[in-house]
């Protein structure tokens, strides 16, 4: 069983507010990446980090930010959210090397109104 | 650059064999994946397979590689119930920056 947790699964949230959904692992993973899942499915990788103070965009914008601080945590924050935000936040991480699974989280799926 | 693609939705009835295809681009990738997602879930690898094999088998899942058309399938012998989710196609280029590069993924219905 994974041991990456995302917290919290669901959020609903007003227009302007700010933030944060959590990733935390316990196995050590130097990578970690941030997803976000349309409705229709397709994964946009938008984050990624390969280490401590690593943090890099992916190939979708978004207008999120993240950090690395520690090892075992990721957090993705929204200074003002927007209805166009809304959207399931998938985070994942891996261990070094060319064949290594891919450990994903539950998701937060986050609904702003 | 890179590109996964895979069909969006296949119906299988309950006791048939399912096959889910998918494309890809970097003939480089050495590795190439195929995860499972059920409702309300994160992604779970269900099995992958290294670009010198042509098949792998693993209980009900068969994977078969093409290297020369760049295809993969997924192949679910006796699909069951259980298996109805959506279905990921993805590789990781081994130049670059360790990203995992997925397909749209595949919905897979179980008709009874």
């Amino acid at each position: 069983e994974a041991d990456i947790y995302q917290t919290p699964r669901y959020l609903v949230i007003g227009t302007g507010k700010k933030i944060t959904l959590e990733c935390s692992q316990t196995m050590g993973h130097d990578k970690m990446y941030w997803y976000q899942q349309d409705p229709g499915m397709e994964l946009h990788l938008i984050h990624y980090s390969y280490g401590v103070n690593s943090t890099e965009k992916g190939d979708l914008s978004s207008e999120s930010t993240v950090s690395r601080i520690r090892t075992e945590h990721f957090p993705l924050t929204l200074e003002s959210a927007r209805p166009s935000h809304t959207s399931q936040y998938l985070c994942a991480s891996k261990d070094g090397g060319m064949n290594t699974e891919a450990f994903f989280g539950q998701g937060t799926r986050l609904t702003v109104v | 650059g890179e590109d996964v693609e895979q069909s969006l939705f296949l119906s299988v009835r309950e006791g048939d064999s399912s096959v889910i295809n998918c494309t890809y681009t970097d003939s480089s990738s050495t590795y190439l994946y195929w995860y499972k997602q059920e409702p309300g879930a994160g992604l779970q690898l269900l099995t992958y397979i290294f670009s010198n094999m042509d098949m792998k088998q693993d209980q009900r899942l068969t994977v078969l590689l093409n290297k020369k058309d760049k295809h993969l399938s997924l192949r679910i012998a006796d699909t069951q119930t259980g298996d109805s989710a959506i279905y990921f196609c993805a590789e990781t280029p081994p130049l670059g920056d360790d990203k995992i590069i997925f397909g749209k993924g595949t919905r897979l219905h179980i008709l009874p």
